[in-house]
């Protein structure tokens, strides 16, 4: 089927290496950001959040951190999986916007076995 | 368990015909959301819904039209579909604001406008 992870930027790591994705923001007044992974044929899922009175954000085996200084969010992945194969994006909700996001365009990430 | 379900999957259709793509959430959302995602574009939002009777334009809306007569449904329709929205439509819902504004994402539904 088709691909969405065509034409995106593409990060390639070895099974069992730390990943990093990282993604520039566009509005100052954002004030939470979400990362999702989409995996081939399915629908973006939600993997981890953070709000803007955060600097980092921890889950199971991902986390987050956000720089405001500088408008960029990070999304680490330890022990990548072949599992975790898939197009991750961000997405930010500006303050005042009615629950309205903004995604990225995506990266595609693609584990090594 | 509550969930967002999308219908059809794939639908391959002829340019002209009206089309109406389906979407039901039983989360008991206020806000329902459709985008279309395209090679190079990522997310782009038709129309979205922050409630019953409640529809709003986005960014890509020209061509598209949605009805909320209910909290779990958003129809998507098309009324005279053009190859340009040959796409992958997919439809999201979240809380009201006041707290969370993480969207829950459908399957999605491959749309072919021949």
């Amino acid at each position: 089927g088709e691909s969405v992870g065509l034409h995106l930027p593409t990060l390639s790591v070895q099974e069992g290496d730390n990943s990093i994705i990282n993604c520039a923001y566009s509005n100052s007044a954002s004030d939470y950001f979400i990362w999702y992974k989409q995996e081939s044929g399915k629908g973006p899922q939600f993997i981890i959040d953070i709000r803007s009175n955060m600097d980092k954000r921890q889950g199971q085996r991902v986390t987050v951190l956000l720089n405001k200084t500088v408008k960029h969010l990070s999304l680490q992945i330890a022990a990548t999986q072949p599992g975790d194969s898939a197009v991750y994006f961000c997405a930010e909700n500006t303050a005042g916007a009615n629950s309205k996001l903004t995604f990225g365009k995506g990266i595609t990430l693609s584990v090594r076995p | 368990d509550a969930e967002i379900t999308q219908s059809p999957r794939h639908k391959i259709t002829e340019t002209g015909r009206q089309v109406t793509l389906a979407c039901h959430q039983t989360w008991n959302h206020n806000n329902m959301f459709w985008y279309r995602q395209d090679l190079g574009h990522g997310l782009r939002l038709i129309h979205y819904s922050y409630g019953v009777q409640d529809t709003n334009k986005g960014e890509v809306s020209d061509g598209y039209s949605v009805s909320r007569s209910n909290t779990e449904d958003l129809p998507l329709t098309l009324e005279s579909a053009a190859s340009s929205q040959t796409s992958v439509y997919f439809c999201a819902s979240s809380e009201t604001s006041g707290g969370s504004d993480t969207q829950y994402f459908g399957p999605g539904t491959r749309l072919t406008v021949l």
